[in-house]
């Protein structure tokens, strides 16, 4: 079955832009989940939303934000660009988002901001 | 508060040779769940293991094996005989009971398999 895509795999933006990242799951899959990797912090949870609500927020500040849809698909988007907002954003998802579940992840969206 | 440390950050060998992995955690909670991850040049996380915190049998798996001991809160991952194609980065990480739904990573292994 198809894995989880995201769009658009990169993007260029400039400081003070704002930027919206798109994540559709695996078939099936009900959570979605968001993390940042950059070369200095590493990997970082972003949020985490199933059915549609966010039920984790990692500690990112408020220009940070994500949705969920009917149908699980998720964006995640990003104001007021910041030069350390670029990134290698990945989308992860897992049937019910349970602690014990292996999360299977897309390629990610490659941010630069300029 | 949650931590994964991998200690290593670059390793290097020849294909064919045997290599493992370090992983230590920190945890507070009592029950909580361990995992690796492999990240290719393309990007994707690939999910290798996941272990429980009251399952501290090992595993072998192909040329992959595992050493997860509580008693010095570590994970060790070991890749033997390993191939040119398991040049990687390798993630472990950790989610307990009281983060669910939040994978906190370690900073990663960078493997290199040399021809």
């Amino acid at each position: 079955k198809a894995g989880v895509t995201q769009t658009p795999r990169y993007l260029i933006k400039t400081r003070g832009q704002q930027v919206t990242l798109s994540c559709s799951p695996i078939s099936g899959h009900r959570s979605v989940s968001w993390y940042q990797q950059t070369p200095g912090q590493g990997l970082q949870f972003l949020f985490e939303y199933f059915s549609e609500t966010q039920r984790n927020k990692g500690n990112f500040p408020g220009r940070f934000s994500g949705r969920q849809f009917s149908n699980s698909r998720s964006e995640m988007n990003v104001s007021t660009l910041e030069l350390g907002d670029s990134a290698l954003y990945l989308c992860a998802s897992s049937l019910t988002g349970q602690a014990t579940r292996e999360l299977f992840f897309g390629e990610g969206s490659r941010l630069t901001v300029l | 508060a949650q931590k994964v440390t991998q200690a290593q950050t670059e390793i290097s060998v020849v294909e064919k040779e045997d290599v493992t992995l370090d992983c230590v955690y920190e945890t507070r909670d009592t029950t909580y769940y361990l995992f690796w991850y492999k990240q290719p040049p393309s990007g994707e996380l690939v999910f290798l293991i996941r272990r429980n915190s009251f399952d501290e049998q090992n595993e072998i798996s192909g040329r992959y094996s595992w050493n997860f001991q509580k008693s010095t809160s570590s994970f060790n991952f070991t890749i033997t005989a390993s191939q040119v194609v398991d040049s990687a980065v390798y993630f472990c990480a950790l989610s307990g009971s009281g983060s669910a739904r939040q994978l906190t990573f370690g900073s990663g292994t960078q493997l290199t398999v040399l021809p």
